[in-house]
């Protein structure tokens, strides 16, 4: 079974531009989360979807951060435009609700954002 | 979700057992404890969770205490691919809710 897949694994922009994250979650697994770690900080919690549904959004940071998740299957988190502030790296987790309780979340290996 | 704290580093040598401790006092009888951990450049990895029955796989045991204010991960024989900063975290087990990562505790497993 392929794992959760983030592309790209590292991006470098400039201040005020844009970029998009994706994540490709274990096939099945209907709960989708982004996380982050900043420079310095704990992993702190972004935004959790059920299906296409965002199931709790209350991590995001502000209105730069949009995230979708067409058709209930892979997501992307878009920032724009980006801020230098925004540097870190950024996790994607899926899990499957009727195996969350033995299994956990499975992580993908992240995505390095720089903002230069 | 409840609070908990760990030791910022410890140290282990290499084919001895880590026991990682982990205090959450303020635990609800609804919160579980899980265990994550995150090697260099990779995504946090699920290790093992427990209510308060202790518990063992392929990974780790968990030791909770009666009171259920701490709990000890144990890495039975630590190998060098063990040295990753670990997180306990108390969460209710229901739906999917988000993890509350803390600051974690740094193993290094020492040759």
């Amino acid at each position: 079974e392929a794992g959760v897949t983030q592309f790209p694994s590292h991006s470098v922009i400039e201040k005020g531009q844009t970029v998009t994250l994706r994540c490709d979650p274990i096939s099945g697994h209907d709960n989708l989360y982004w996380y982050r770690r900043v420079m310095g900080k704990e992993i702190k919690f972004l935004l959790h979807f059920v299906k296409e549904s965002k199931q709790d959004e209350s991590g995001m940071p502000n209105n730069r951060f949009l995230a979708e998740r067409t058709g209930g299957t892979y997501s992307t988190l878009k920032v724009q435009p980006a801020e230098l502030e925004d540097s870190g790296v950024y996790f994607c987790a899926s899990s499957s609700t009727t195996l969350l309780a033995n299994y956990g979340y499975t992580f993908g290996s992240g995505t390095r954002l720089t903002v230069v | 979700d409840a609070k908990t704290t760990q030791p910022p580093s410890m140290d282990c040598a290499e084919g001895r057992a880590a026991n990682l401790p982990c205090n959450h006092s303020t635990i609800s009888g609804n919160e579980y404890v899980y265990w994550y951990r995150q090697i260099h450049s990779q995504g946090p990895q699920y290790i093992i969770h427990g209510l308060k029955n202790n518990e063992t796989n392929e990974m780790a045991s968990l030791i909770i205490t009666e009171d259920r204010k701490s709990s000890t991960l144990i890495l039975p024989h630590a190998t060098l691919r063990d040295t990753a900063v670990y997180y306990c975290i108390v969460r209710v087990k229901t739906g999917a809710n988000n993890l509350f990562f803390g600051t974690g505790t740094r193993l290094t497993v020492i040759p």
